[in-house]
């Protein structure tokens, strides 16, 4: 069975400054991991994803994150929020090669980014 | 513009009426699947298909239908609609089921059952 917990349902910040998004997975397996955003009223992005290559992965719009076998973590960052992403996160886990694709949503954590 | 296309962007039903929710996609992808989304909950599985004439169920199946006769739709069909069916709906796709493939999401479908 595989699980995602992301610790916080709700992160505010103000414009500029860093932004972490906290995601941590268990999986039996070799997982891979992935970032989505979904602005209001819009379908998931795809912000970036983790393949057992690189441990640091960068995405789009700025984001990073870092995957940590030991901690089984995969938070998000960027280094200076923009009011642009204001949006809610979600990160996901698939196990590898899993039947049907299942892949499985963390909670959410939704973003509020003060002017 | 290529990608995922949901029909209705919104319903309302009333309890035990019938409905169905469209997908298209022009990308010839193989897997398709529906996904609600639900407060706190993030999104969780229905059912999913990956080719033409094979679907599955999903982690959430119960009170749901849906076929796969051609590459391009995959239709969710609710027989009797009920108040906890109430939700927004995402179908997605990506090409096939090896590596890490994305998956390309729909807009949604705002479902409201009274």
């Amino acid at each position: 069975a595989q699980s995602v917990t992301q610790l916080d349902s709700h992160v505010s910040v103000s414009e500029g400054t860093p932004v972490l998004l906290r995601c941590n997975y268990s999986s039996s397996y070799s997982p891979s991991l992935f970032w989505y955003v979904q602005h209001p009223n819009k379908g998931l992005q795809l912000l970036l994803k983790y393949t057992s290559a690189a441990t640091l992965v960068k995405g789009i719009n700025g984001f990073e994150a870092e995957f940590k076998k030991s901690e089984t973590s995969f938070h998000l960052t960027k280094p200076s929020a923009h009011m642009s992403d204001a949006a809610e996160y979600f990160c996901v886990v698939r196990r590898a090669r899993a039947a049907g694709n299942k892949l499985t949503f963390g909670g959410g954590t939704r973003v509020l980014v003060k002017p | 513009n290529a990608g995922v296309t949901q029909t209705p962007k919104f319903q309302v039903l009333k309890t035990g009426q019938s409905m169905t929710l469209q997908c298209a996609q022009d990308m010839n992808h193989e897997y398709m699947s529906w996904y609600r989304q639900d407060p706190g909950m993030g999104l969780r599985l229905i059912h999913y298909s990956v080719g033409a004439g094979i679907t599955d169920q999903g982690e959430v199946p119960n009170g749901y239908n849906v076929s796969r006769s051609t590459t391009e739709d995959f239709p969710l069909r609710l027989l009797s609609a009920a108040p906890s069916q109430t939700s927004v709906y995402f179908c997605a796709s990506t090409e096939n089921l090896s590596g890490a493939n994305v998956l390309t999401f729909g807009a949604g479908s705002r479902l409201t059952v009274l």
